[in-house]
């Protein structure tokens, strides 16, 4: 079965760091782009960042972009993305797809709150 | 970035009738070397991730019924329900992936009347 389970959510203060992680099975990882799309409660969905098949290539929206970095270890099968500097609109789930176009792949995501 | 409006915020019918929810796009996601349309509809249950429903503005993902249809072309959309049931009750959003960033629609709220 094709799936993806997030983890490292958590609360966290303002300023502070997370590194999330989103492991894949089912699938070879490295064949694809993985992303990062968040949803804060309540709205819309908000694509945040992805990463090509060997790592070599990454893209960031421009709110986090500075202060997100996504990476993969292929040979662990999963992806990550380390958030530093949070604010509290980084408040949100924190979901993982397997490529956009469109994206056919879900994980159930990893809450992120961002409060003192 | 390519902006996508949808129209209801929100949509109550009644069991077994129409639900029609619409998206457009800031420009077009019709891609002319191929004319494909860049456009998928999701649907999102309380507490669930987003499932695909439906591909290149009309292709419907294996399993998912085919009350649910989908047309339109380069900047407007539609997402029809033909005969709402219990379990459609969802937020469903529309996402243009022509250009990066992609993004989605605001969402639309589908309840039973």
């Amino acid at each position: 079965e094709v799936q993806l389970v997030e983890s490292g959510g958590g609360l966290v203060q303002p300023g502070g760091s997370l590194r999330l992680s989103c492991a894949a099975s089912g699938f070879t990882l490295g064949r694809y782009w993985m992303h990062w799309v968040r949803q804060a409660p309540g709205k819309g969905l908000v694509w945040v960042s992805r990463i090509n098949g060997d790592g070599s290539s990454t893209t960031y929206a421009d709110s986090v972009k500075g202060r997100f970095t996504i990476s993969r270890d292929n040979a662990k099968n999963t992806l990550y993305l380390q958030m530093n500097s949070l604010r509290a609109e980084d408040t949100a789930v924190y979901f993982c797809t397997r490529e956009m176009s469109p994206a056919d792949v879900w994980g159930k995501g990893t809450a992120v709150t961002v409060s003192s | 970035d390519i902006v996508m409006t949808q129209s209801p915020d929100s949509l109550a019918v009644s069991l077994g009738e129409r639900a029609t929810i619409t998206c457009k796009s800031s420009q077009s996601v019709l891609y002319s070397s191929n004319n494909k349309n860049y456009l998928a509809w999701y649907q999102q249950k309380p507490g669930q991730p987003p499932k695909l429903l439906i591909s290149w503005a009309s292709t419907r993902e294996s399993g998912v019924p085919d009350r649910f249809s989908g047309s339109g072309s380069g900047t407007d959309f539609t997402l029809t329900i033909s005969s709402l049931q219990a379990e459609d009750v969802a937020v469903y959003s529309c996402q243009q992936y022509y250009s990066t960033p992609s993004t989605f629609g605001q969402g639309t709220k589908v309840e039973i009347k």
